[in-house]
C-alpha cells in the first residue's frame, strides 16, 4: 500500500466551479500536510500548508485535514482557466521525509 | 524572501557522458536540501536530502550522487548518465525544520 494515494484525474470542470480534490494516506504520524499546484514543465509551487487537524482558507482556496478518517482535501472556490494545473498533496512526519500523491490534473473551461 | 534556483533549465545529454546540476537557495540559512526525481504519473522520487554542509543521505541506491559543498549550495551528479535517469529534477529546499518544502524550477534532463 502507497504512503499517500491520490486520484490522478484529468478532472475537467467549467470556469466558476467548486472543485474538490483529495487525498488519503496510511501513517498516522503525518502531521505536517501540504498543497501544491504544478503547471506544465514548471516546479511545484506551494499553496497551503496545514498542521495536524482542521481547516485553513487562504482566498479561493480551502485545506481541510481529517486525521481520524487519514483524508485530506482540497476546495477551490470560483474556479478559473488559471486554475488549471496539477496538483499534488505531501504529508510529513516530523522527520526529513516528505511524502507526495501522484498529483491530479485539474483543466477548468472558460 | 528566500528564493532557488535551478540550472541548467534543460539539458541533452548521450548515455555514457558525465551529470552536474547545480542548486542554490537565496535568503535563509542552514536549509534543509533535496533532490527529487518526477516522472510522469509517478510522482516525486526523493534521490538524496541533506541538513548541513558535507552531509548527504541517499534514499534509493542508484547512478547518481549529491554533493553539499556550501549551505546553501546542492550539486547532482553522475559519472555517467544511462537512458533511465531521464526525467525532471527537482530540487527543494526547507527552511530550519519547519516542514514547508519550496521547489526551485526544475532540469529536465534527456538522455540520448
Amino acid at each position: 500500500q502507497k504512503e499517500v494515494e491520490q486520484d490522478p484525474g484529468p478532472l475537467s470542470v467549467p470556469e466558476g466551479a467548486i472543485v474538490s480534490l483529495n487525498c488519503t494516506y496510511s501513517n498516522s504520524a503525518f502531521q505536517y500536510f501540504m498543497w501544491y499546484r504544478q503547471y506544465s514543465r514548471k516546479g511545484p509551487e506551494l499553496l497551503m500548508y496545514t498542521y495536524s487537524s482542521g481547516n485553513k482558507e487562504d482566498g479561493r482556496f480551502t485545506a481541510q485535514v481529517d486525521k481520524s478518517s487519514k483524508y485530506i482535501s482540497l476546495f477551490i472556490r470560483d474556479s478559473q482557466p488559471s486554475d488549471s494545473a496539477t496538483y499534488l498533496c505531501a504529508m510529513s512526519t516530523a522527520g526529513n521525509q516528505f511524502y507526495f500523491g501522484t498529483g491530479t490534473s485539474l483543466t477548468v473551461i472558460p | 524572501s528566500q528564493t532557488i534556483h535551478q540550472w541548467p533549465a534543460t539539458l541533452v545529454q548521450p548515455v555514457g557522458s558525465p551529470l552536474s546540476l547545480e542548486c542554490t537557495v537565496e535568503g535563509t540559512s542552514n536549509p534543509n536540501l533535496y533532490w527529487y526525481r518526477q516522472a510522469a504519473g509517478r510522482g516525486l522520487q526523493l534521490l538524496f536530502y541533506s541538513v548541513g554542509i558535507g552531509q548527504i543521505s541517499s534514499e534509493v541506491p542508484q547512478n547518481l550522487s549529491a554533493s553539499r559543498p556550501q549551505d546553501r549550495q546542492f550539486i547532482l551528479s553522475s559519472k555517467k548518465l544511462l537512458l533511465s535517469d531521464s526525467g525532471f529534477y527537482l530540487c527543494a529546499f526547507e527552511r530550519d525544520n519547519d516542514y514547508e518544502q519550496y521547489f526551485g524550477p526544475g532540469t529536465r534532463l534527456t538522455v540520448t
